[in-house]
C-alpha cells in the first residue's frame, strides 16, 4: 500500500547546489505529475509525463529538469538551486485521464 | 494568467449546513475537472471529478456542477461537517500535447464550526 513514495521529506540547500527529488509509485500508473506549492498559493505544475519517455511542461517549468525512464520513477533534478525554488514539492500519479490523481505527502525544499 | 481561479480564500460555516465552493476556468479545452482536498502537512486527496460532458456529479455528501457556458464549477457538502475542515482545490485537465496537463487553482479554506 506505499502509493507514492517521495525522498526527502525536507532539505535545505545552498543557493547554487544541485538536488534530485525522488518519486516512485506501484500503482503501475501511466501519468506522473511534479507539482510545488508556495505558501498562500496553489499547486502549480512543473513538468508532467504521460508514459515512460515522454515528458512535458507544465505552468513553472524553469529552473528544472525531469525524466521518465521507468513506469514506476519520476525524479525532479535542480541544477542551481535559487532562493524562489524554495518551495514545498508535490510528486503524483494518475492511471489516466478522468481518474484521480494520488499525491505524495511532499518535500519541503528550502534554499538558502 | 490564472487558468483556474478560485476567487474565494476562505469559507466559513456552520455544521450540518450547505457548504458551497466556487471555481471558475478560462482555458475551454480543458476536459475534466477535480476537487481535492488538503490537510496541513499531508499531499492532497481526491474527492470528486466531472467529464466536461456532464453538468453534475454526485457521491455521497459530495456534489459538483459544471455549466459551461459560464466556464463555472461548484462543489456542494451537504451536510457539512467539522472533519471537512480543509483546503479544497478545484482542477482542470485533459489538454495539451500529450493531454496530460492538470492545472489547480490556488485553493479555498473551507472552516466548519461545530
Amino acid at each position: 500500500n506505499a502509493g507514492v513514495t517521495q525522498t526527502p521529506k525536507f532539505r535545505i540547500l545552498k543557493i547554487g547546489q544541485s538536488m534530485t527529488l525522488q518519486c516512485t509509485q506501484d500503482m503501475n500508473h501511466n501519468y506522473m505529475y511534479w507539482y510545488r506549492q508556495d505558501p498562500g498559493m496553489g499547486l502549480k505544475l512543473i513538468y508532467y509525463s504521460v508514459g515512460a519517455g515522454i515528458t512535458d511542461k507544465g505552468e513553472v517549468p524553469n529552473g528544472y529538469n525531469v525524466s521518465r525512464s521507468t513506469t514506476e520513477d519520476f525524479p525532479l533534478r535542480l541544477e542551481l538551486a535559487a532562493p524562489s525554488q524554495t518551495s514545498v514539492y508535490f510528486c503524483a500519479s494518475a492511471g489516466g485521464r478522468l481518474t484521480e490523481a494520488f499525491f505524495g505527502q511532499g518535500t519541503r525544499l528550502t534554499v538558502v | 494568467d490564472q487558468q483556474v481561479k478560485q476567487n474565494s480564500p476562505s469559507l466559513s460555516v456552520q455544521e450540518g449546513r450547505i457548504s458551497i465552493l466556487n471555481c471558475d476556468y478560462t482555458n475551454s479545452m480543458f476536459d475534466y475537472f477535480l476537487w481535492y482536498k488538503k490537510y496541513p502537512a499531508e499531499g492532497p486527496t481526491f474527492l470528486i471529478s466531472i467529464s466536461s460532458i456532464k453538468d453534475k456529479n454526485e457521491d455521497g455528501r459530495f456534489t459538483v456542477f459544471l455549466n459551461k457556458s459560464a466556464k463555472h464549477l461548484s462543489l456542494h457538502i451537504v451536510p457539512s461537517q467539522p472533519g471537512d475542515s480543509a483546503v479544497y482545490f478545484c482542477a482542470g485537465g485533459g489538454y495539451g500535447g500529450s493531454q496530460g496537463n492538470l492545472i489547480f487553482g490556488k485553493g479555498t479554506k473551507l472552516s466548519v464550526k461545530p
